[in-house]
């Protein structure tokens, strides 16, 4: 089976802009997850939805977003850049809610 | 809130020097665990899980890590390193009550000198 895909890999926005990344799972997974990973935050969860449900939310502001679709494929969408959404965003889908989650490569977001 | 720590922020070693790293997490309910590894230049990739059963679970590369719940602790072992095994490694739990959201630890950068 072919893995997480994310797109784009690399993507570089202005203050002020908005930004839309895309994450496919892996064929029959229907969980998907988003993380930021910064050098100095960690990893930190952004929102899981399954079966085009939000199903959690961490503690981001509103101006990230996200949607599924009903083929399992999630956006994530962040409005009004600022410098500090600079970093990597990964994707991870799960077969289950409950099972292993598998990552993609990321999108690193460089806002200038 | 669930929350993880991991003791060791950078650690250096030698090849064929032995490896545990520490992870201790808070969280009241059951739990699931993880270590994952992330080489340089490439994504997050799991090294092992444990949901239930034997404390002791094997991952791949000869990593290993043990369940202790009374000490809320789920550290990872190697016996001898490798050069390659340099890298980032994150400890990361899940719980029932909050499928599909992972909390990482703040991760250990491995360094291993040849």
């Amino acid at each position: 089976k072919a893995g997480v895909t994310q797109t784009p890999r690399y993507l570089i926005k202005t203050r002020g802009q908005q930004v839309t990344l895309s994450c496919s799972p892996i064929s029959g997974h229907r969980s998907v997850s988003w993380y930021q990973q910064t050098p100095g935050q960690g990893l930190q969860f952004l929102f899981e939805y399954f079966s085009e449900t939000q199903r959690n939310k961490g503690n981001f502001p509103g101006r990230f977003s996200g949607r599924q679709f009903s083929n399992s494929r999630s956006e994530m969408n962040v409005s009004t850049l600022e410098l500090g959404d600079s970093a990597l965003y990964l994707c991870a889908s799960s077969a289950l809610q409950q099972e292993t989650q598998y990552f993609g490569p990321g999108t690193r977001l460089l806002v200038l | 809130a669930q929350s993880v720590s991991q003791h060791n922020h950078h650690v250096i070693l030698s090849e064929a020097a032995s490896l545990e790293l520490g992870c201790n997490y808070s969280y009241g309910g059951t739990v699931n665990l993880f270590w994952y590894v992330q080489y340089p230049g490439q994504h997050l990739q799991l090294l092992l899980k444990y949901f239930s059963g034997d404390p002791l679970v094997k991952g791949i590369k000869g990593f290993e890590a043990e369940f202790i719940k009374s000490k809320f602790s789920f550290n990872l072992r190697k016996p001898s390193v490798q050069w390659s095994d340099t890298a980032e490694y994150f400890c990361a739990v899940t719980s029932n009550t909050n499928a599909g959201k992972s909390t990482f630890g703040d991760g250990t950068t491995l360094t291993v000198k040849p």
